[in-house]
């Protein structure tokens, strides 16, 4: 079966750091680009940042550049968003997305996670 | 950058089409085939429904189709059933290698 699960959500004071995880299975992972998009309560979604199969290409929202790097372990078929200065305005469902293409010009997202919630708050 | 431009909401009844809108720009929706649309149920990950503006993934009905004319992308459902309820978003890539969304598009069968 095809399957994304993230982990590493939480409360997290402002300012703080956090790091979440995305584990593929069911399919080869290095194949594939790789994003995390967020969904904050109630509200619609917001792409946040793409990873080419190799690493070579990256891409951040505005919202999140400098603050947030993503990353990924093809040994470990696994994804990362490390999160830097956190903002209230971080609070969110995070999702891992899986492209349809390979390099970075950012296709379509056939297969998504469950999401881990993010909440920034003191 | 803004959020691409959907309708709030778009109702039909039963057996009826509906349509929904994606505006975007020359530098996202307009320049690129790279549009793609996404159902969401509540308290779920969203699920593609088109990508390549026109082109439906493998087990998606064929009641759904996409199309583009311009800066403004379009997803019609045809036949609308009660399981089509939900929030639609469409997406696009853009010249800034981002990704764009739109606001979304709450789906409601009469």
């Amino acid at each position: 079966e095809v399957q994304l699960v993230e982990s590493g959500g939480g409360l997290v004071q402002p300012g703080r750091s956090l790091r979440l995880s995305c584990a593929a299975s069911g399919f080869t992972f290095d194949n594939n680009a790789m994003h995390w998009v967020r969904q904050a309560p109630g509200e619609g979604l917001e792409w946040v940042s793409g990873i080419t199969w190799n690493s070579a290409g990256i891409t951040y929202a505005d919202s999140v550049k400098g603050r947030f790097t993503i990353s990924r372990d093809n040994a470990k078929k696994s994804l990362y968003l490390q999160m830097n200065s956190l903002r209230p305005e971080d609070t969110a469902l995070y999702y891992c997305a899986k492209d349809m293409g390979g390099d970075d010009i950012w296709d379509a997202f056939n297969i998504w996670g469950q999401g881990t919630m993010v909440t920034v708050s003191s | 950058q803004s959020a691409l431009t959907q309708p709030a909401s778009v109702s039909g009844s039963p057996g009826q089409s509906i349509t929904i809108s994606c505006t975007g720009t020359s530098s996202d929706v307009g320049y690129y085939n790279l549009v793609s649309w996404y159902q969401q149920h509540p308290g779920k990950a969203p699920k593609l429904m088109i990508y390549e503006v026109t082109r439906r993934p493998s087990g998606v009905s064929n009641r759904f189709s996409g199309s583009k004319s311009g800066n403004t992308a379009s997803l019609t459902i045809s036949g609308l059933q009660p399981e089509d309820e939900g929030d639609y978003f469409c997406c696009s890539y853009t010249t800034n290698r981002e990704v764009m969304f739109g606001g979304g598009t709450k789906v409601t069968v009469l």
